[in-house]
C-alpha cells in the first residue's frame, strides 16, 4: 500500500519568513496530492491540491511543487502570518483507492 | 450554512455505555467518511460509504457501527465504550474518490 512521509513534524519561524513542508510518497500510481490545514479545535480544510498532470499550483501565498520522478511534493507558503499557525497534513492517492494516505502532519508554528 | 456538521462537539461517557454521534452533509456529496484522530495528530479511516453503501471498512472492532439512512448522513453508533475509543471523530464527505475531503469540526470523545 501507499506510505507517505512528511517533514519536519514540527516547524517554527518568523512572521514574514517562509515556510516548506516536504512529503514523500512510495507508490508512483498515485496521482492526487492534498493540502489541509487544520486549526486548533477544527477540522481539516483543503487548502490546495495538485495532479500528476502538473509539477506546480499557486495560490496567493501558497505553493505546492510535484516531483513525480523523486516521488515527493511541497507545500511553500511565503510572508507567514501568524493565522498559519496550524497543522498541515499532506496526502497522496491513487485512481484505484477510495481514500488518500495521510502524512502524519506538520505543527507550523509562526512566532509574530 | 455548515458544510459538514457533527453532533455532539464533546462527548464525555463511561466505560461499558454505548452512544452515538450524527453527521449531516448538505454539500449533495456522493461519499462520506469516519476518521479518528488520536492524540498525535495522526488521522486513521474507520468507514467509507458511497450513495449509502459500505465500501472502506478498516479494521475496525466490531463495537463501531456506521449507518447511512441516507446519502447526507452518515452516523456512526459505539457500543460496550472502552478507554481507547477516547479521541476526535471526524465525518468528512467528498463529491468523487479523487477529490478533496470537506471535515466536519469533529467530536471529541472523551472515555472514563
Amino acid at each position: 500500500g501507499e506510505n507517505v512521509e512528511q517533514h519536519p513534524s514540527t516547524l517554527s519561524v518568523q512572521e514574514g519568513d517562509s515556510a516548506v513542508i516536504k512529503c514523500t510518497y512510495s507508490d508512483s500510481a498515485s496521482n492526487y496530492f492534498p493540502w489541509y490545514k487544520q486549526e486548533l479545535g477544527k477540522g481539516p480544510q483543503l487548502i490546495i491540491d495538485i495532479r500528476s498532470n502538473v509539477g506546480e499550483k499557486k495560490d496567493q501565498r501558497i505553493a505546492v511543487t510535484l516531483n513525480k520522478t523523486a516521488k515527493h511534493f511541497s507545500l511553500h507558503i511565503t510572508e507567514t502570518q501568524p493565522e498559519d499557525s496550524a497543522v498541515y497534513f499532506c496526502a497522496a492517492q491513487s485512481g484505484g483507492s477510495y481514500i488518500p494516505t495521510f502524512g502524519r502532519g506538520t505543527s507550523l508554528i509562526v512566532h509574530p | 450554512d455548515t458544510a459538514v456538521s457533527q453532533t455532539p462537539k464533546y462527548l464525555v461517557t463511561q466505560m461499558g455505555n454505548d452512544k452515538s454521534i450524527k453527521c449531516e452533509q448538505n454539500l449533495g456529496h456522493d461519499t462520506m467518511y469516519w476518521y479518528k484522530q488520536d492524540s498525535k495528530k495522526f488521522l486513521k479511516i474507520m468507514f467509507s460509504y458511497n450513495n449509502k453503501e459500505l465500501i472502506i471498512n478498516e479494521t475496525v472492532p466490531n463495537r463501531f457501527s456506521p449507518k447511512s439512512p441516507d446519502k447526507a448522513h452518515l452516523n456512526l453508533h459505539i457500543n460496550s465504550l472502552e478507554l481507547g475509543d477516547s479521541a476526535v471523530y471526524f465525518c468528512a464527505s467528498s463529491q468523487e474518490t479523487l477529490e478533496g475531503y470537506t471535515f466536519g469540526s469533529g467530536t471529541r470523545l472523551t472515555v472514563v
